[in-house]
């Protein structure tokens, strides 16, 4: 099983801020690597697939990069919507497919 | 435009028994593999159960395997998950979640149902 390891597990960041995810896999992964915004009480969306293809209606402040093992979701400009809890997922090798523990990324 | 619907979640014992259900619309459900994930409270997601297009093949977590199984019918565009000896580390938000076509992560999800598992 391929653990996803994300970092740091909070990010308290201003509006306007720009704002780096990082995450990891213990094995290659390729490119087959996607990311999830959450916010409370909501399913989670998909925001890019592929590591650095945004999904269908994604702003362009967001930004996927990375390949093999390390992988980066930037944010260009914070937006008060962005606040939430960010997830990795790997889909090279399943099952199982795996998620990494989550970023919150919070108002500081 | 894409909708899914889960439904099914329940406060249940421990040892029982509980079916979700999802219901698809606005896009072609047979042409689709289909995935049911979980969260826990406070927690992260865990992907739980896979099943292909044609329901030929279905996956499990090993944390569920033997006790849950994934259904799907698609003339009625709706995916299953009965599960059965719940424990109480089974309680959860249920999500069920659609696989993009041409890669393999998730691009529609559901709301969630509840399942509580707790004497």
């Amino acid at each position: 099983e391929i653990v996803m390891t994300q970092s740091p597990v909070t990010l308290s960041m201003s509006p306007g801020e720009r704002a780096t995810l990082s995450c990891r896999a213990s094995q290659s992964v390729n490119i087959n690597l996607a990311w999830y915004q959450q916010k409370p009480g909501q399913a989670p969306r998909l925001l890019i697939y592929g590591a650095s293809t945004r999904a269908t209606g994604i702003p362009a402040r967001f930004s996927g990069s990375g390949s093999g093992t390390d992988f980066t979701l930037t944010i260009s400009s914070l937006q008060s919507e962005d606040f939430a809890v960010y997830y990795c997922q790997q889909y090279n090798n399943w099952p199982p497919w795996t998620f990494g523990q989550g970023t919150k990324v919070e108002i500081k | 435009q894409v909708q899914l619907v889960e439904s099914g979640g329940a406060l249940v014992k421990p040892g029982g028994s509980l079916r979700l259900s999802c219901a698809a619309s606005g896009f072609t459900f047979s042409d689709y593999f289909m995935t049911w994930i979980r969260q826990a409270p406070g927690k992260g997601l865990e992907w739980v159960s896979y099943i292909s297009s044609s329901t030929s093949t279905t996956y499990y977590a090993d944390s569920v395997k033997g006790r849950f199984s994934i259904s799907r019918d698609n003339a009625m565009k709706s995916l299953y998950l009965q599960m059965d000896s719940l424990r109480a580390e089974d309680t959860a938000i249920y999500f069920c979640a659609r696989m993009a076509l041409w890669e393999g992560a998730f691009d529609s999800w559901g709301q969630g149902t509840p399942v509580t598992v707790s004497s």
